[in-house]
C-alpha cells in the first residue's frame, strides 16, 4: 500500500534552515513526489516535484530558499535563511496508478 | 498563468448530494495531459485526496468514498464538476479543485462546505 509519512510537527530558529522529511512506504522507494506548503488560513501552495535521483523542479515563483533531496525512501524539503511566512503546514503528495495520496503533514513553527 | 475557482452551496443537509464546479481560466481544460482534482480538508486535518479526471475522460476516485463520488468534466464551459451523494456531517470540508500532471501545481483557493440540517 502507497503511504506517505511525515512528523507531526518540526521547529526551527528565524533564520535558520530546517530539514523536512517525508517516507515513501515499502517498496515505493522509487517515487516521485511534490512537496506543498499550506500557510493558516490559507489553500495549498505548490512548492517542487522530487524525484528519486533528487533532481527537482520548482513552481512559479518559489525561492531559491527552498530545495529538494532524496535517498533511498525518503525524501526531504530543506528551507534556509527561515522567514516568518514559512510558518505554515507542509504536505507531500505522491501518486500510483488511479490513486493519489498525501502525507499527514508537518507544522512548521518559526521561532 | 492557470487559474481554478471553486463554487457552489456553502451548505447542504445531511442525506443530499453536494455539487461543486471549478471553473478554470488561462488554460484550455482539454489541452495538455492533466488530472483534474478534488481534495478535501476538514478543520484542522490534513489533505484528503477525492478523485480526478483525466483529460481524456477517465476517471479515477478514493475508494474509501468512490460509491459515492462522481466527477465530470464540461469542456465547452472549461469546467469540471464534483457529485458526492448521501452526504453526512463527516463531509463537511474546505474542498480545493486542483490540476495534476500527476503533481497538483496549481489550485483553487478552496471553498468551504457545511452538512448541517
Amino acid at each position: 500500500q502507497l503511504v506517505l509519512t511525515q512528523s507531526p510537527s518540526a521547529s526551527a530558529s528565524l533564520g535558520a534552515s530546517v530539514k523536512l522529511t517525508c517516507t515513501l512506504s515499502s517498496g515505493h522507494s522509487s517515487y516521485a513526489i511534490a512537496w506543498h506548503q499550506q500557510q493558516p488560513e490559507k489553500g495549498p501552495r505548490y512548492l517542487m516535484k522530487l524525484n528519486s535521483d533528487g533532481s527537482h523542479s520548482k513552481g512559479d515563483g518559489i525561492p531559491d530558499r527552498f530545495s529538494g533531496s532524496s535517498s533511498g525512501a525518503e525524501r526531504y524539503l530543506t528551507i534556509s535563511s527561515l522567514q516568518s511566512e514559512d510558518e505554515a503546514d507542509y504536505y507531500c503528495q505522491t501518486w500510483g496508478t488511479g490513486t493519489v495520496v498525501f502525507g499527514g503533514g508537518t507544522k512548521l513553527t518559526v521561532l | 498563468q492557470v487559474q481554478l475557482q471553486e463554487s457552489g452551496p456553502g451548505l447542504v443537509k445531511p442525506s443530499q448530494t453536494l455539487s461543486l464546479t471549478c471553473t478554470v481560466s488561462g488554460g484550455s481544460i482539454s489541452s495538455g495531459s492533466y488530472y483534474w482534482s478534488w481534495i478535501r480538508q476538514p478543520a484542522g486535518k490534513g489533505l484528503e485526496w477525492i478523485g480526478r479526471i483525466y483529460t481524456s475522460g477517465s476517471t479515477n476516485y478514493n475508494p474509501s468514498l468512490k460509491s459515492r463520488v462522481t466527477i465530470s468534466v464540461d469542456t465547452s464551459k472549461n469546467q469540471f464538476s464534483l457529485k458526492l451523494s448521501s452526504v453526512t456531517a463527516a463531509d463537511t470540508a474546505v474542498y480545493y479543485c486542483a490540476r495534476g500532471s500527476p503533481d497538483y501545481d496549481y489550485w483553487g483557493q478552496g471553498t468551504l462546505v457545511t452538512v448541517s440540517s
